[in-house]
């Protein structure tokens, strides 16, 4: 059975500071994908990332940074500078390669940037 | 392209009332999900389709079916709505790489803008 843990339920920044999301996955399978999805206040699920799990390599997209650590199957994101717009709840999820490919979520943090 | 849409956007329904939810697809994705999401907490899988007349349980399938007839629709169907089924939900279509190719959008799932259901 596959698992992703978000731990932090709710975090709030003020604007400009750094902030870090924690996920914590569990799964047997050896090839696997994970993702990260942002839901504004709107409700629509934005995709941020995915990364397979042959890929360790940390990857930055602007103001996003992604940390994949398959020795703590862990998969963190950080956000450098945060903004307003930053405020939603972030989803963690992961997906086997199988037949099917289905995704399981973690319960998703909230994060709530203030001016 | 469209993507994913569904409809309707929101939806009152009575207790022991049915109702159908669509979905519907315009990128050729043989894969397609149907999730709930409850308030404060994660989606979950309901059902899911590997393709045309193809559709298999997830983890929260009791009270739903689903039909996959064609590629682009993948309809939710509730028979005698609950209030335990007032929820948001969420389709989603993705793709695999071809001849074990792994593409950059490989099974990305691309979602709907979501149902929004109450029973009362």
């Amino acid at each position: 059975a596959q698992k992703v843990t978000q731990a932090q339920t709710e975090i709030s920044v003020v604007e400009k500071e750094d902030v870090t999301l924690d996920c914590v996955y569990e799964t047997r399978d050896t090839t696997y994908y994970l993702f990260w999805y942002k839901q504004p206040p709107s409700g629509e699920l934005v995709f941020l990332i995915r990364r397979n799990s042959f890929d360790e390599q940390n990857e930055i997209s602007g103001r996003y940074s992604w940390n994949f650590q398959k020795s703590t199957s862990s998969f963190n994101f950080t956000i450098t500078a945060s903004q307003v717009v930053d405020s939603a709840v972030y989803f963690c999820a992961l997906s086997n390669t199988g037949t099917a490919s289905k995704l399981t979520f973690g319960t998703g943090t909230r994060l709530q940037v203030t001016l | 392209n469209a993507g994913v849409t569904q409809t309707p956007k929101f939806r009152i329904l009575k207790i022991g009332q049915s109702m159908t939810l669509q979905c519907t697809q315009d990128m050729n994705h043989n894969y397609m999900y149907w999730y709930r999401q409850d308030p404060g907490m994660g989606l979950k899988l309901i059902y899911y389709s590997v393709g045309a007349g193809i559709t298999d349980k997830g983890e929260v399938p009791n009270g739903y079916n689903v039909s996959r007839s064609t590629t682009e629709d993948f309809p939710l169907r509730l028979e005698l709505a609950a209030p335990s089924q007032t929820s948001v939900y969420f389709c989603a279509s993705s793709t695999k790489g071809t001849s074990g190719r792994d593409t950059p959008r490989s099974y990305e799932q691309y979602f709907g803008p979501g149902t929004r259901l109450t029973v009362t």
